[in-house]
């Protein structure tokens, strides 16, 4: 049975770095790519970037410069970091498995993890 | 590639059929993908391909369209139907995500 779960902190203050954590099961991060992607409150779904299955990374233009999307294979676990957080950085974060590698289609999503951005 | 997605909202009874409208800035061929979410779940899979069913969806669920115009429809509602729906399309990077339709029960 595949199952995401995003895991990391409620709370950060302004311009601190944001970690969170999926765990997966039910596949391997080495044969699927994951996906991030967030939803400001009251807003829509905004991808934030992906991690392919060899390894290599892709990320939101507006937001590359912040962005560090990881993985441990040995724990099945994609890591979200994100740096110089403000207030519109708060919403929910979410990890999507990706159904194929032919493009960003999820078949999967965890249940998100809702981070605020705030003092 | 932006997504235009009409309704905002739409109120309905069980029993009844609704149809929301997704347009995408450009043409993204059929890949266009139908996203359910309802509180405290993960958001389901509902259709891809424009018109394929996600293993697992009800048959009362269709989508339709190609190019630039697509259209999920419901019919005969079911309860556990009333949540948010979100297309989204995957031809190109990056995804993008219309703004929601949130189903209410009238």
């Amino acid at each position: 049975q595949v199952r995401l779960k995003e895991s990391g902190p409620r709370l950060v203050q302004p311009s601190q770095t944001l970690s969170v954590t999926c765990t997966v099961s039910g596949f391997s991060v080495t044969s699927y790519h994951v996906s991030w992607v967030r939803q400001p409150p009251g807003k829509g779904l905004e991808w934030v970037g992906a991690i392919w299955k060899g390894g290599s990374t892709d990320y939101n233009s507006a937001l590359k410069s912040r962005l560090s999307i990881s993985r441990d294979t040995s724990k099945n676990q994609v890591f979200l970091k994100m740096n110089s957080l403000q207030t519109d950085d708060t919403g929910t974060y979410y990890c999507a498995k990706h159904r194929s590698f032919l493009g960003p289609l999820f078949d999967y999503w965890g249940q998100g993890v809702m981070v605020t951005v705030s003092s | 590639v932006q997504m235009t997605q009409s309704p905002s909202y739409l109120a309905a009874s069980p029993g009844e059929s609704v149809s929301i409208s997704c347009k995408a800035s450009k043409s993204i061929s059929n890949n266009l993908a139908w996203y359910q979410e309802k509180p405290g779940k993960a958001n389901k899979l509902l259709i891809h391909s424009g018109s394929t069913l996600q293993s697992g969806t009800p048959s009362r669920f269709s989508g339709s369209g190609s190019g630039t115009d697509f259209t999920l429809t419901i019919r005969s509602l079911e309860s556990e139907d009333f949540a948010v729906y979100y297309c989204q399309q995957y031809n190109e990077y990056p995804p993008t995500f219309g703004a929601g339709t949130k189903l209410e029960l009238k």
